[in-house]
């Protein structure tokens, strides 16, 4: 598969355990941030989204808390399973002008353990 | 992958060669994009295009060549121009091109190998 886990932060937990994945973003005028999955050869998958004019947004299992004051967003995911091994990334969106660009970061490669 | 082909999964080109990546989305959306993405690094945006005949460069566009003659399709050429082109390439789309708050999605990727 892709080797895109190399020289990433890490974070391995047990099966069942909650994970915290953060992320620090650059851009404080970013109004839109999102979280992607990515497994090994695949493309990214789309996980949740939250608008700047939000605190904190809950999908299944999952849950992401932003504080701008910090430029801090983290993704909280519950009861974590083995199918949730993957490399995540954030991204925000600063729109210059009228383009809509995404700026990724690099991304933190998650390890459940059975 | 939400409907977003890439094709073909894995490409091999010899060095001097011209190649071309394949991207469809039958979603509508708008906008497409190409991205590279490097082992340990962030996703780096190749070109991009909000609209049909209408193209932008991204922050690594040079050695690469795109067009978007249909909504559906957005095609990457990667030129012998480029210096580096092993990579894995992955295409997106996005409904709204005017929208900031609008989610993009992505396609499964093409690994282009350069023998």
């Amino acid at each position: 598969g892709e080797s895109v886990g190399l020289h990433l932060p890490t974070l391995s937990v047990q099966e069942g355990d909650n994970s915290i994945i953060n992320c620090a973003y650059s851009n404080s005028a970013s109004d839109y941030f999102i979280w992607y999955k990515q497994e090994s050869g695949k493309g990214p998958q789309f996980i949740i989204d939250i608008r700047s004019n939000m605190d904190k947004r809950q999908g299944q299992r999952v849950t992401v808390l932003l504080n701008k004051t910090v430029k801090h967003l983290s993704l909280q995911i519950a009861a974590t399973q083995p199918g949730d091994s993957a490399v995540y990334f954030c991204a925000e969106n600063f729109q210059g002008g009228s383009n809509y660009k995404l700026t990724f970061g690099k991304g933190t490669l998650l390890t459940v353990n059975p | 992958d939400g409907g977003i082909t890439q094709s073909p999964k894995y490409l091999f080109r010899k060095e001097g060669q011209n190649v071309t990546l394949s991207c469809e989305q039958n979603l509508n959306h708008d906008a497409m994009y190409w991205y590279r993405q490097d082992p340990g690094q962030g996703l780096r945006l190749i070109y991009y295009s909000q609209i049909v005949n209408d193209f932008q460069k991204g922050d690594i566009a040079e050695g690469y060549s795109v067009s978007r003659e249909k909504k559906e399709s957005f095609p990457l050429t990667v030129t012998s121009a480029q210096k580096n082109p092993t990579a894995f390439y992955l295409c997106a789309s996005r409904k709204e091109r005017g929208l900031s708050t609008d989610t993009q999605y992505f396609g499964p990727g093409t690994r282009l190998t350069v023998l």
